[in-house]
């Protein structure tokens, strides 16, 4: 079956430390995006990419960064830089996104210890 | 600056209520608002919506838009304890992406 396949499903991570978030998809969507979602707040987008090899900054980026060297994957490191890491963080995918919408992982649970 | 703004943001309600969310939205280039139900992790697609009073439906779920009023409703029958989750409302913006809401938490109880 085709989907997205984000990992860890749970993470600790000390403070200063930088912290890689995997994120795999076979549908073989263009477009890729990490959202983070904090109560309350509803979903806020980090980064986006619609090809691979670009990428661009969403409303939140600082203190996050991206790549995207293939088209399945768009892993997001929480660098260290990042005030405020602790949070649950979704990953997403979209073959026509005004059409059809997003498809979201799983989701990963990042705390900051 | 795009907004997208739910109520409530949460609820209870008890098995056969039914149910209405609300959704409104201020962005300067409306296309499409998209509505999903996050229960644990992943959430899933409900209903995208594009045209003025057109009702869609699924089963015991509904939703419209008013493109006039800048607001959707998803309504929700016969409410079981299976549609506890959060319902997500989120609104693209020509050229952009999507502006997500904060979610409204629903709670059905047996």
């Amino acid at each position: 079956d085709g989907g997205i396949t984000q990992s860890p499903k749970y993470l600790f991570r000390k403070e200063g430390q930088n912290v890689t978030l995997s994120c795999e998809q076979n549908l073989n969507h263009d477009a890729m995006y990490w959202y983070r979602q904090d109560p309350g707040q509803g979903l806020r987008l980090i980064y986006y990419s619609q090809i691979v090899n670009d990428f661009q900054k969403g409303d939140i980026a600082e203190g996050y960064s991206v790549s995207r060297e293939k088209k399945e994957s768009f892993p997001l490191t929480v660098t260290s830089a990042q005030k405020n890491p602790t949070a649950f963080y979704l990953c997403a995918s979209s073959i026509q996104l005004d059409l059809y919408g997003y498809t979201f992982g799983s989701g990963t649970r990042l705390t900051v210890v | 600056e795009d907004k997208v703004v739910q109520s409530p943001l949460s609820l209870v309600v008890h098995e056969g209520d039914t149910v209405t969310l609300n959704c409104s939205y201020e962005v300067t280039n409306f296309r499409s608002l998209l509505w999903y139900k996050q229960e644990k992790k992943a959430p899933t697609f409900l209903f995208m919506l594009t045209s003025s009073g057109i009702e869609k439906k699924s089963g015991r779920l509904s939703s419209i838009l008013d493109k006039k009023e800048l607001f959707s409703i998803l309504n929700i029958t016969a409410t079981q304890t299976g549609d506890s989750a959060i319902y997500l409302c989120a609104v693209f913006n020509y050229g952009q992406n999507f502006v997500f809401g904060p979610g409204t938490r629903l709670s059905a109880l047996p």
